[in-house]
């Protein structure tokens, strides 16, 4: 079984609607990141959590929110859906503190927003 | 602030031939942490390498090699041989020890290996 899933892969929705996607790791990590990627942007942070408690923006925030229900969750929401918000989302998870250790990413969930 | 920058866009090679590709990084800390991620077409990002800014020796894992280089802020990766399943969108990223383990990502590179 894969280490950090995401639900759902694949989501198409409508201009204002509520979106929820949904993270989830097996690897006790304390870290987890939600991502954007976006053709010839890469990817850019949206929100971290160093733990359940502990929850930050990261560069795009605006119009997205999160929730760290568990150690092993995370969940991204777009609270009304805007076509920009078209992209692929990325999870993922990294151990302790240290800037160097590697994030652990999930398989992405690819949303339209028409 | 920093900053991370592939400048290539795409690169389409025929197989066998070597590809090298650049990633060049801006920060102002002393201490950071440059890698690479592969991502194939399925999608999924893959770990390949993480180099700490002290460490300047080239690293060599099989048919890739990196390339460290301070002096020209550059981390670049070279992959020898290529091979059609080499084909993918590579990602430069860079933390700085004093944005814990915040990752900037560089554009990526979309690199097509042909038969």
């Amino acid at each position: 079984d894969a280490d950090v899933t995401q639900t759902p892969r694949n989501r198409i929705t409508k201009t204002g609607k509520r979106i929820m996607l949904e993270c989830s790791q097996t690897k006790g990590h304390d870290r987890m990141y939600w991502y954007r990627q976006d053709p010839g942007l890469g990817l850019q942070l949206i929100y971290y959590s160093f733990d359940v408690k502990d929850i930050n923006k990261g560069e795009i925030s605006d119009g997205y929110s999160v929730s760290r229900q568990a150690q092993a969750k995370f969940s991204l929401s777009l609270e009304s859906a805007i076509p920009n918000q078209t992209a692929l989302y990325f999870c993922a998870t990294s151990a302790g503190t240290a800037p160097y250790n590697e994030q652990f990413f999930g398989p992405g969930t690819r949303l339209t927003v028409l | 602030a920093q900053k991370v920058t592939q400048a290539q866009t795409e690169i389409s090679v025929v197989e066998k031939e070597d590809v090298t590709l650049d990633c060049v990084y801006e920060t102002r800390d002393t201490t950071y942490y440059l890698f690479w991620y592969k991502q194939p077409p399925s999608g999924e990002l893959v770990f390949l390498i993480r180099r700490n800014s002290f460490d300047e020796q080239n690293e060599i894992s099989g048919r890739y090699s990196w390339n460290f280089q301070k002096s020209t802020s550059s981390f670049n990766f070279t992959i020898t041989a290529s091979q059609v399943v080499d084909s993918a969108v590579y990602f430069c990223a860079l933390s700085e020890e004093t944005s814990g383990s915040r990752l900037t990502f560089g554009e990526g590179t979309q690199l097509t290996v042909n038969p």
